[in-house]
């Protein structure tokens, strides 16, 4: 079936390095491809999303661009703030579910002034 | 703006005991989606519903049921409670088009002793 592979963390970065968050997805069709954030104590928070290949979803000097040739949504930010410490989280939609999002396992990031 | 609201936020029961997480939606929305959310396991879909009348079984659907009488509510009730039940979960909802973002609530943390 449709799942999302994430990296692993936690993440542990200084104020201002280069963030990269690794996701590849298995589908069938051509699913939409989704990036949440989680604070501590509350739900997900929809941060991007890309619909179709090559498509670049940005938000907040986040990005992910889709890549259907390595099936990878991989995250980035240029320069990371303490304030973005989370949880993140890569997603999918399925055609197993409804309109239901498929969740990779999550990728805490921590950062550090 | 209240957009989903659960509640309780949270709940300590007894296994054997049954129990009604409730979940409101004030976005006029026509999908909603419980899921539960376990350290190492990410988010796991329970239950959807696509539109009023209608629901669906998840990933993890057993010892869980729900009923979407109406667009607004959706809740999520465990019959007889156990141990394994306990979890963070989360109730969302979308417009239940292809490439919609799904509404996150904040939450109830359910501890089943």
């Amino acid at each position: 079936g449709d799942s999302v592979t994430q990296m692993e963390g936690p993440v542990t970065l200084s104020e201002e390095a280069f963030l990269t968050i690794n996701c590849t997805y298995t589908a069938t069709g051509y699913p939409s491809l989704f990036w949440y954030v989680q604070y501590p104590g509350e739900g997900l928070q929809l941060l991007l999303k890309a619909t179709k290949a090559d498509d670049k979803g940005s938000n907040k000097g986040f990005e992910a661009t889709y890549r259907k040739e390595t099936t990878s949504f991989h995250l980035e930010k240029g320069s990371v703030q303490v304030s973005d410490s989370a949880v993140y989280f890569c997603a999918l939609t399925s055609n197993q579910a409804g309109t239901a999002l498929i969740f990779g396992k999550g990728t805490t990031l921590s950062v550090s002034s | 703006t209240a957009g989903i609201t659960q509640a309780p936020t949270s709940q300590i029961l007894a296994a054997g005991r049954s129990m009604t997480l409730r979940c409101t939606q004030d976005m006029r929305h026509n999908a909603m989606y419980w899921y539960r959310q376990d350290l190492g396991l990410g988010l796991r879909l329970i239950h959807y519903s696509n539109t009023a009348g209608t629901t669906g079984k998840g990933e993890v659907p057993d010892g869980y049921s729900v009923s979407r009488a109406n667009t607004d509510d959706f809740p999520l009730t465990l019959a007889s409670a156990v141990p394994s039940q306990t979890s963070v979960y989360f109730c969302a909802s979308s417009l239940g088009q292809g490439s919609s973002p799904l509404h996150f609530g904040n939450g109830t943390r359910l501890t089943v002793t």
